[in-house]
């Protein structure tokens, strides 16, 4: 079975400051990755995939993810926090047997003007 | 440009009550899901559909129904609602096998089971 861990459900960041979201997956396969972001009652959008191309992701809204096999991690940054990214970031792994996602717990982001 | 489409928003049932969550999609998407969301916890698969006429269960399927009579229609069923039901749930759909593609959410519909 595939999974994701999302380590830290609350984060906050100053705005300007570096964000740093961590994600590890479990797979017996190679994943394929997602970071999806929920902002105040909305539905979840795509930031970005990794599907075994380039290890380094770049996403929307200048986020990026680098796929880390050895360390079966899939982090998501930001060089420079700005106010409206404050949502929710889900990590999520596919499940390519089964046509399914696997979400992570979620973590909020908070931005400290 | 609608997307997801999911009616209603917002409802509060009694226990032991029925009811059914709409969503609608205009974009030819052949995968569509349905998502409950619990504060803590992420998004859980209720049930999934790879075409019309075919659904299948995802990880938490009991208490719910589906039906995918056409492509664009993929409404969820709750029967006998419980406080357990109460939750967000999301519906999404995808052109591409999830693996590779993207999926495209819903805003959502708040339950309340009282």
């Amino acid at each position: 079975a595939q999974s994701v861990t999302q380590l830290g459900s609350h984060v906050s960041v100053s705005e300007g400051a570096l964000v740093l979201l961590r994600c590890n997956y479990s797979s017996s396969v190679p994943p394929y990755l997602f970071w999806y972001v929920q902002y105040p009652n909305q539905g979840l959008q795509l930031l970005l995939k990794y599907t075994s191309a380039a290890t380094l992701v770049k996403g929307i809204n200048g986020f990026e993810a680098e796929f880390k096999k050895s360390e079966t991690s899939f982090h998501l940054t930001k060089p420079s926090a700005h106010m409206s990214d404050a949502a929710e970031y889900f990590c999520a792994v596919s499940d390519q047997s089964r046509n399914q996602f696997y979400f992570g717990t979620g973590t909020s982001l908070t931005v400290i003007p | 440009n609608a997307g997801v489409t999911q009616t209603p928003k917002f409802r509060i049932l009694k226990i032991g009550q029925s009811m059914t969550l709409q969503c609608a999609q205009d974009m030819n998407h052949n995968y569509m899901y349905w998502y409950r969301q619990d504060p803590g916890m992420g998004l859980k698969l209720i049930y999934y559909s790879v075409g019309a006429g075919i659904t299948d269960k995802g990880e938490v399927p009991n208490g719910y129904n589906v039906s995918r009579s056409t492509t664009e229609d993929f409404p969820l069923r709750l029967e006998l609602a419980a406080p357990s039901q109460t939750s967000v749930y999301f519906c999404a759909s995808s052109y591409l096998k999830p693996n590779t593609g993207e999926l495209f959410f819903g805003e959502g519909s708040r339950l309340t089971v009282l």
